[in-house]
């Protein structure tokens, strides 16, 4: 497609059950992010990979969560053992190599823990 | 450490009248600064950035935005708003070489 896809987009999830997030990102983008925009605030970075290196993972919040881009391409995120206070919009972003260039987000996934 | 603020957490304004949305930021450096705009079930869309040259920068949809190091502030403006204006709008400064730090948003309304 053209743009970030990213699936699910809704998730309701028990507290304690593990979720696993979808991102695929702009054809030929090197660069992914990945953004947690809890109710109300704006977005928080999470993590960033280049191809398939994570290079940034300074904002997960917990050993819960986990990222990975195996092949370069499509990323998921996932998260162990899902509690309340991580029910918020995950974004996923992508953009090309050149220096900092504008990142295209998805549409993101809303995440309700239950 | 970066940080954005907006301070107006929800502005309204009629159709046709001119908006402004404040941001200030901190920064040790010359800041890259970007406006970003959701739409309810959206992601973001960039608007308009900041890298250096003019400070008066010119965006999508009308949006225009004006950095002034004096005052830490990158405010965005629009002559006059149309309905379809409404949304969140996000600004926020890039930390590091390729995080973005973005402020809490400001909600646009916009009344008939």
């Amino acid at each position: 497609g053209a743009g970030v896809s990213q699936s699910p987009r809704y998730k309701v999830a028990k507290r304690g059950q593990d979720v696993a997030l979808r991102c695929d990102p702009i054809s030929g983008h090197v660069s992914l992010f990945w953004y947690q925009q809890a109710l109300g605030q704006g977005p928080e970075f999470l993590t960033y990979f280049q191809n398939e290196a994570q290079l940034d993972k300074s904002g997960l919040p917990s050993d819960r969560f986990f990222a990975e881009r195996p092949e370069g391409s499509v990323s998921t995120l996932k998260i162990q053992r899902t509690q309340q206070e991580d029910s918020a919009v995950y974004l996923c972003a992508s953009s090309t190599r050149t220096g900092f260039a504008e990142a295209f987000f998805g549409q993101g996934t809303r995440l309700t823990v239950v | 450490a970066q940080s954005v603020t907006q301070p107006d957490i929800h502005i309204t304004v009629s159709e046709g009248a001119s908006l402004e949305l404040r941001c200030n930021y901190s920064y040790g450096a010359t800041p890259y600064l970007f406006w970003y705009v959701q739409s309810p079930g959206q992601g973001l869309q960039l608007l308009l950035k900041y890298f250096s040259g003019d400070t008066l920068v010119q965006g999508i949809k009308g949006f225009e935005a004006e950095f002034k190091r004096s005052q830490s502030s990158f405010n965005l403006r629009k002559p006059s708003v149309h309905w379809s204006d409404a949304a969140e709008y996000f600004c926020a400064v890039l930390a590091g070489a390729q995080k973005l730090v973005f402020g809490q948003g400001t909600r646009l309304t916009i009344n008939p």
